[in-house]
């Protein structure tokens, strides 16, 4: 089944630098790569996602970039706020016929004002 | 819409117990699932289900079952609680089973077992 590695566990930035984080997959069937962003004490969230067929995907600060031939995926924030200050976790559906969404194992993020 | 709701919020328990955590959505989501949520793991699949009547196991399914007899309602039972059943529980849902979609989260149970 699907296997995803997520790095780094856990990441601190000063406030207006850039912060990466890394995922890879084991399933090369997988076809959509969506990240949540998880604050304290409350549910995850979906920030921004991407399927197989495109490469790159921006939403303001936000980007993610997909390598199906390396099987990896990285989110990356811009100009990072305090309000980033969250968990972050990948996750990857397989192919066409899983209905499963695999998780990584997330990475805490701190932005330091 | 109230989106995906649970419930309890909180609940404790003592070791060999059952319970049933419950899961409801009101967007008619084909696809509902539920994850458990332990400290530096992550969010494991437990189970999900693709529609009414139809429930597979997800990576950690022991020590619990689920059913679907309604679109709306996917209930999560814990038939003899062990300690290591301790995490946050998130049910989780999306519209379409046979494609790629978003998936909404409730707000999670939190469970202890003693």
């Amino acid at each position: 089944g699907e296997n995803v590695e997520q790095h780094p566990s856990t990441l601190s930035v000063q406030e207006g630098d850039s912060a990466v984080i890394k995922c890879t997959y084991s399933d090369s069937a997988s076809n959509y790569f969506p990240w949540y962003k998880q604050e304290l004490g409350k549910r995850p969230q979906l920030i921004i996602d991407i399927r197989s067929n495109v490469g790159e995907k921006k939403d303001q600060r936000i980007a993610v970039t997909l390598n199906k031939t390396a099987k990896h995926f990285s989110l990356h924030i811009t100009e990072t706020q305090p309000e980033d200050s969250a968990v972050y976790f990948c996750a990857a559906r397989g192919g066409d016929s899983s209905y499963k969404l695999i998780f990584g194992s997330g990475t805490r993020l701190l932005v330091r004002p | 819409n109230a989106g995906v709701t649970q419930t309890p919020k909180f609940q404790v328990l003592k070791t060999g117990q059952s319970m049933t955590l419950q899961c409801a959505q009101d967007m008619n989501h084909e696809y509902m699932s539920w994850y458990r949520q332990d400290p530096g793991m992550g969010l494991r699949l437990i189970h999900y289900s693709v529609g009414a009547g139809i429930t597979d196991q997800g990576e950690v399914p022991n020590g619990y079952n689920v059913s679907r007899s309604t679109t709306e309602d996917f209930p999560l039972r814990l038939l003899s609680a062990a300690p290591s059943q301790t995490s946050v529980y998130f049910c989780a849902s999306s519209r379409r089973a046979d494609r790629v979609e978003t998936q909404y989260f409730g707000p999670g149970t939190r469970l202890l077992v003693l």
